[in-house]
């Protein structure tokens, strides 16, 4: 069974006090892992795809990168605007269908 | 381009009524997604649309029921709406390529009483 883990489930940041979230992910085969932030109310928003191990994507301070076990979503210098809960998603190589696994995220919070 | 959009934003049902959630997308794409989203759970698939005309189900199912009306929108049905169905419901379209990226409506916020 394909399995997505979150960690931590929650984290406060000082504003530019740069941190880490880690997605773990178990799949037969991975066609590709996605990173979403969702603010409250809100539906998830795109941030970045990951096709293999050793690839990384960068936009303004958050840089994802993949293992082949887990991805790591890195916020550079955060500020308030980047709190949210960022949301992991896996793409399993098997079957038809695009249907992704989703971990329960990391709620974010920066502040000043 | 409104992207996917979702109505209605808010609900709230009795047990044993029934409604339907609509979605459309204006971007072209192939495949659409319906999913729940509950506290502690993650998103959940409940059914998916490869293309018009196909329908599949997801990782919940039960309960509900989908028409994919037109290449734009994908409908999902409560028959007879329970408790456990109060959630936060997701309506998503991408293309149907290898690895695509699925992009996600406002949601709708459904109450069962």
């Amino acid at each position: 069974e394909d399995q997505v883990t979150q960690s931590p489930e929650a984290l406060r940041l000082q504003e530019g006090e740069s941190s880490s979230l880690n997605c773990s992910y178990t799949v037969s085969g991975l066609r590709g892992l996605f990173w979403y932030r969702q603010d409250p109310g809100k539906g998830p928003e795109f941030l970045f795809t990951l096709y293999s191990a050793g690839e990384e994507k960068e936009k303004e301070r958050l840089k994802a990168t993949l293992t082949k076990k887990e991805s790591f979503l890195h916020i550079t210098a955060p500020k308030p605007e980047d709190s949210a809960t960022y949301l992991c998603a896996v793409h399993p190589d098997r079957g038809g269908g695009n249907k992704l696994t989703f971990g329960t995220g990391t709620q974010l919070k920066v502040e000043l | 381009n409104a992207g996917v959009t979702q109505t209605p934003k808010f609900q709230v049902l009795k047990t044993g009524q029934s409604m339907t959630l609509q979605c459309a997308q204006d971007m072209n794409h192939n495949s659409m997604y319906w999913y729940r989203q509950d506290p502690g759970m993650g998103l959940r698939l409940i059914y998916y649309s490869a293309s018009e005309g196909t329908t599949d189900k997801g990782e919940v199912p039960n309960g509900y029921n989908v028409s994919r009306l037109n290449k734009r929108e994908f409908s999902l049905r409560l028959e007879s709406a329970a408790p456990s169905q109060t959630s936060v419901y997701f309506c998503a379209s991408g293309q149907t390529r290898i690895t695509d990226t699925q992009y996600f409506g406002p949601g709708t916020r459904l109450t069962v009483l």
